[in-house]
């Protein structure tokens, strides 16, 4: 099967960076993939990591361990509207995406 | 706007009803794949096509089917409803069949509610 555990809760201020990680097992791995969801709304596609290391788009950043089975999404200068649900996301050779169960991002001013 | 369209967006119904939500994908996708989303929780898959062929099954409950059609629209049937079927239901949609770029298109869901 596939599973994927991340934090449910997250807070930090305005300005701050803060690092969600995600642990994963998946038969087949391809990749990590990383969804930003605003208060039941669609889900957004941040980044996506197959390699091992850092993959950096504007403030948000990804990145994977395939050794460690593990990602983390790094947001730097951390604004209001980043409050919100962000997922990781394991695809793998079962073909469809499996989700992990979000983390809620508070951003305080 | 990630050019996936769902209807409809909100429904309320009783239990034992039956109800069919549409999706249309993103120009040029070939998948369709359908989550559900209850309060508070992640993304459960349900089942995913490829150009009219179902290629992927997640924990779909027999009481829901679905099918993509020759025109590459989907839809989801949910039937002898339950109060536990409330949920946001959502259709996303890739050009690939295996998902390996990670990246899906959601559309902004169908808010189903069962009395």
């Amino acid at each position: 099967g596939q599973s994927l555990e991340q934090p449910s809760e997250v807070t930090a201020v305005e300005g701050a960076i803060v690092q969600i990680n995600c642990t994963y097992q998946t038969s087949g791995f391809y990749g990590l993939s990383w969804y930003q969801q605003h208060d039941g709304g669609a889900p957004t596609f941040l980044s996506y990591n197959a390699l091992d290391g850092l993959e950096e788009t504007g403030r948000f950043s990804s990145f994977l361990s395939r050794s460690d089975s593990y990602g983390y999404l790094l947001l730097q200068e951390l604004q209001m509207k980043d409050s919100a649900s962000y997922f990781c996301a394991a695809s793998g050779s079962a073909r469809q995406l499996t989700f992990g169960s979000g983390t809620q991002l508070t951003v305080l001013p | 706007d990630s050019g996936v369209t769902q209807t409809p967006k909100h429904l309320i119904t009783a239990t034992g009803q039956r109800v069919t939500l549409r999706c249309s994908p993103r120009s040029g996708d070939l998948s369709v794949y359908w989550y559900q989303q209850s309060l508070d929780q992640g993304l459960q898959f349900l089942i995913q096509y490829y150009n009219g062929e179902e290629r992927a099954k997640g924990n779909i409950l027999e009481r829901f089917s679905a099918q993509q059609f020759p025109d590459l629209h989907s839809e989801l049937n949910l039937s002898s409803l339950e109060l536990g079927d409330s949920a946001l239901y959502f259709c996303a949609s890739s050009a690939e069949d295996r998902g390996s770029s990670g990246e899906l298109f959601f559309g902004e869901g169908s808010r189903l509610t069962v009395l």
